[in-house]
């Protein structure tokens, strides 16, 4: 257990559909972050949010929407996917170290788009 | 373009030998640097890192070499045990928030 939960672990959803994924951290940390993991390609970085703050958009489509309420919560809203977007999403946090961050990783959502 | 580079897809140990993962980037701006561990069905776990000023770290069995002239990391498992046999990621950081990882390898020790 590392701290931080994800919801839910599998999605198979249509392109037409809109869902959301949840992630909560119990770890007292300050910043989020959403992470897009394709078969065979390194873990691309999606979002930061550091104290509810959005820092970093790493030139991600629209279809993808990011909501931070709190320091504690993170969420993806999916809208209008393509197949290509299929992938394992993982929410990280971690603490203000200047830039040593370590991350916690939850254990991910695995995203099926039809 | 890739910054950071794990060319070895997968590598094969036997128990009880030493385990090298290799590791290269081309941002000269980098100045840490990390290696997760990743289990199937699980997140990424922190395993060691390295601060650019140094050239080495170890934690007990786990040991991270830099050679910043060449720009290439390196972790050391010694000796390899078969809970180790988990895909390996080499990451960096420049200084804010945006850590970049490399594609992984995946380690594989026989009993």
């Amino acid at each position: 257990e590392t701290g931080v939960t994800q919801t839910p672990r599998h999605l198979v959803m249509g392109m037409t559909n809109k869902k959301s994924l949840k992630c909560e951290q119990h770890l007292g940390h300050n910043a989020m972050y959403w992470y897009k993991q394709s078969a065979k390609k390194p873990l691309e970085l999606m979002f930061v949010y550091n104290f509810k703050e959005q820092t970093e958009n790493n030139s991600v489509p629209s279809r993808f929407s990011p909501e931070c309420p709190n320091s504690s919560h993170l969420f993806l809203h999916l809208h209008t996917l393509q197949p290509e977007d299929s992938a394992l999403y993982l929410c990280a946090s971690s603490q203000d170290e200047r830039g040593h961050e370590k991350l916690f990783f939850g254990s991910g959502t695995q995203l099926s788009v039809l | 373009d890739q910054q950071v580079k794990q060319n070895s897809p997968s590598l094969s140990v036997q128990e009880g030998r030493i385990s090298i993962l290799n590791c290269d980037y081309t941002n000269s701006m980098f100045d840490y640097f990390l290696w997760y561990k990743k289990y199937p069905a699980e997140g990424p776990t922190f395993l060691i890192s390295i601060s650019s000023i140094k050239d080495k770290n170890e934690d007990g069995r786990f040991t991270v070499f830099l050679n910043k002239s060449a720009k290439h990391l390196s972790l050391h498992i010694v000796p390899s045990q078969p809970g180790d046999s988990a895909v390996y990621f080499c990451a960096a950081n420049t200084g804010g928030f945006k850590t970049i990882f490399g594609a992984g390898t995946r380690l594989f020790v026989k009993a």
